[in-house]
């Protein structure tokens, strides 16, 4: 059945060390696939999208692609900062009319200054 | 803009005893709302989709007449939990859609922790 797979937490890196948050999904059909980034105390927020393969969504320095190939979509960012300290979680759309989201089970960032 | 709340934002209720859940747009009408549920360390699971005006959509395995959802306006929407027992204890959270974006575009209110004991 549709699942998404993402790396486990919590993460803790020290600020501008390079992240990486793996995440595989199964679905059936071609997806979008989405990041979203929960704070502390706040709902979950899109963090970027990307509707086809090789598509590249990108947003306050964060990156991830799409690769159906491997049925991928990482998130990556080159030097986090301690405000990116938060709840992390990979998600996709359902196809067929509904447009449901799928969500991994979410990883936890911890940056230290 | 897009802002979802939810009330309350922790809720403490014995065995036995129903608890609602409300949750609004604040600044825009949504056509359709997303109940959630989440279990510690686990994924949002979908619950059930409802649109204002009509009957909600569950999820297989939800039970609907324990999780009541009503979608009176085009900015609020409830989730009861009828007699509730400490298996129900779970974070609720809701999202909404914002007409004329796209279908998988949803605004996510901050949750609801549901502690039965």
């Amino acid at each position: 059945g549709d699942s998404v797979t993402q790396m486990e937490g919590p993460v803790t890196l020290s600020e501008e060390a390079f992240l990486t948050i793996n995440c595989t999904y199964t679905a059936t059909g071609y997806p979008s696939l989405f990041w979203y980034v929960q704070y502390p105390g706040e709902g979950l927020q899109l963090l970027l999208k990307a509707t086809k393969a090789d598509d590249k969504g990108s947003n306050k320095g964060f990156e991830a692609t799409y690769r159906k190939e491997t049925t991928s979509f990482h998130l990556e960012k080159g030097s986090v900062q301690v405000s990116d300290s938060a709840v992390y979680f990979c998600a996709f759309s359902t196809q067929g009319g509904s447009e449901k989201l799928v969500f991994g089970k979410g990883t936890k960032l911890t940056v230290n200054p | 803009g897009a802002v979802v709340s939810q009330h309350p934002s922790r809720v403490i209720c014995k065995s036995g005893t129903s608890v609602k859940i409300e949750c609004r747009s604040l600044d825009f009408q949504a056509t359709t709302m997303f109940w959630y549920r989440q279990f510690p360390k686990q994924s949002l699971m979908l619950m059930a989709t409802s649109n204002e005006g009509s009957k909600a959509t569950y999820e297989q395995g939800v039970e609907k007449d324990k999780f009541l959802i009503n979608h009176a306006s085009l900015t609020l929407s409830t989730l009861t939990v009828t007699s509730a027992h400490p298996e129900d204890s779970s974070f609720y959270i809701c999202s909404a859609h914002l007409a004329g974006t796209p279908r998988d575009t949803q605004y996510f209110g901050p949750g609801t922790r549901l502690t039965v004991l």
